[in-house]
């Protein structure tokens, strides 16, 4: 299962509201997860099953979608949020992600 | 509290083997629904799975990979290992395992990562 991501790269400022999107190649149901990575750092779990909000993470990240078409929203850019963002699908194997979206700051 | 750190050489050769060990601790891949994955990035690239083990030793691998890796997971239970073969400068990347909530298809306690570098 391929998964497409867009935009690749975002500007943006805080206070700002974004939305990355995450396209898949076949029907996942809701079996799709964001995960945030900065720099350095190994990737860390936002959203899982599209919608769920991992424990402790703040609640201006938000997830939607079913079927083939996803999108995480920040709703608020905070300084912290400046990040790559990847989806992966966890529908079947083989497990595979997104391209990844690059947030920085305007 | 899950904890997981990668270990391994920081540069191997052309066409030399690849082994890579993450130590983990605060659970135990013999509890029922329990995996481990490992995930490598290139610099500059996207995330890529290569492999996955489940508590009953179930193995799943990258197709594009599947000649090339194997993963293992030890007696003791809190070690897990993933060699690759025949590697290539292609192969250089950031490597990660990662434990994976099998009920969600979440990985969600990853180690720091260990880079390797695949050089002459």
């Amino acid at each position: 299962i391929q998964l497409t991501q867009s935009p690749s790269s975002v500007s943006a400022s805080v206070g700002d509201r974004i939305t990355i999107t995450c396209r898949a190649s076949r029907d996942i149901s809701n079996w799709l997860v964001w995960y945030q990575q900065k720099p350095g750092r190994a990737p860390q779990v936002l959203i899982y099953r599209a919608a769920t909000l991992e424990g402790g993470v703040p609640s201006r990240f938000s997830g939607s979608g079913s079927g083939t078409d996803f999108t995480l929203t920040i709703s608020s850019l905070q300084p912290e949020d400046f990040a790559d963002y990847h989806c992966q699908q966890a529908h079947s194997l083989p497990i595979t992600f997104g391209q990844g979206t690059r947030l920085e700051m305007k | 509290q899950i904890t997981l750190k990668e270990s391994g050489p920081a540069v191997v050769k052309p066409t030399q083997t690849l082994t890579l060990a993450c130590k983990f601790s605060g659970f135990s891949l013999s509890t029922s629904g329990v995996g481990m994955v490992w995930i490598r990035q290139p610099p500059g690239k996207p995330l890529e799975w290569l492999a996955l083990i489940y508590w009953d030793d179930d193995k799943h691998y990258n197709p594009s990979l599947q000649s090339r890796l194997s993963i293992t997971k030890h007696a003791s239970n809190d070690q897990v290992t993933l060699t690759l073969t025949n590697v290539e400068p292609v192969d250089t990347g950031t490597y990660y395992c990662a434990h994976r909530r099998t009920v969600q298809g979440v990985m969600d306690s990853w180690g720091q990562g260990i880079p390797v570098t695949v050089s002459s």
